[in-house]
């Protein structure tokens, strides 16, 4: 595709379950970023890759929150121990480099009961 | 046209007006910045950016201003279409800190026809 893909579109957990949320993005983008956006708010960074190294995560909130991106595309970030504060949707976006555009995909809504 | 001077969160205009979206951005430092257009239940979808060397750029219908001496942006949509309805977000980076975006508040733009 010619953007970034994110699935699942939509989430649903209970408390205290871990979940996992895939970003594809687009092919030959060595940035990626994950992004969290609160409902009314714009988004805020959570952490950042180049290729397969995470050089920021300044951003996650709590060491339950952990992403990777083994191979330098595809990229997972993954909640551990969900609590209801985690309920957003999150964002990925990727350009590429660090002095382009990011691009963003459509998001997962993660909703926490 | 619609001109605002300072940021509101709303903005309402006619069909073929020129409509005006303000931004103040928080860091001195930041040597880039973007517009991004959100629609509902879709991510940010680039506009236009600029860097901290220009105060103007142009695109397609679309012009951002960039004032230093006061950290002020800009973005100017000519004959304002209503699939220009959405929440528009600029955002600011400073490359040498790190890579990540800072959101400013986000204005909901609602065009009539």
């Amino acid at each position: 595709g010619a953007g970034v893909s994110q699935s699942p579109r939509y989430k649903v957990a209970k408390r205290g379950q871990d979940v996992a949320l895939r970003c594809d993005p687009i092919s030959g983008h060595v940035s990626l970023f994950w992004y969290q956006q609160a409902l009314g708010q714009g988004p805020e960074f959570l952490t950042y890759f180049q290729n397969e190294a995470q050089l920021d995560k300044s951003g996650l909130p709590s060491d339950r929150f952990f992403a990777e991106r083994p191979e330098g595309s595809v990229s997972t970030l993954k909640i551990q121990r969900t609590q209801q504060e985690d309920s957003a949707v999150y964002l990925c976006a990727s350009s590429l480099d660090r002095e382009r555009p990011q691009h963003f995909g459509d998001g997962t809504r993660l909703s926490i009961l | 046209g619609e001109s605002v001077g300072l940021h509101l969160p709303t903005l309402s205009v006619q069909e073929g007006d020129n409509s005006i979206i303000n931004c103040a951005y928080s860091n001195s430092a930041s040597d880039y910045f973007i517009w991004y257009k959100q629609e509902s239940g879709k991510g940010p979808q680039f506009i236009i950016d600029i860097r901290s060397n220009m105060d103007k750029r142009q695109g397609q219908r679309v012009t951002v201003l960039l004032n230093k001496t006061v950290k002020h942006l800009s973005l100017q949509i000519a004959a304002t279409q209503p699939g220009d309805s959405a929440v528009y977000f600029c955002a600011e980076m400073w490359r040498q800190a790190g890579t990540a975006l800072i959101f400013g508040k986000g204005t909901t733009l609602s065009v009539s026809s």
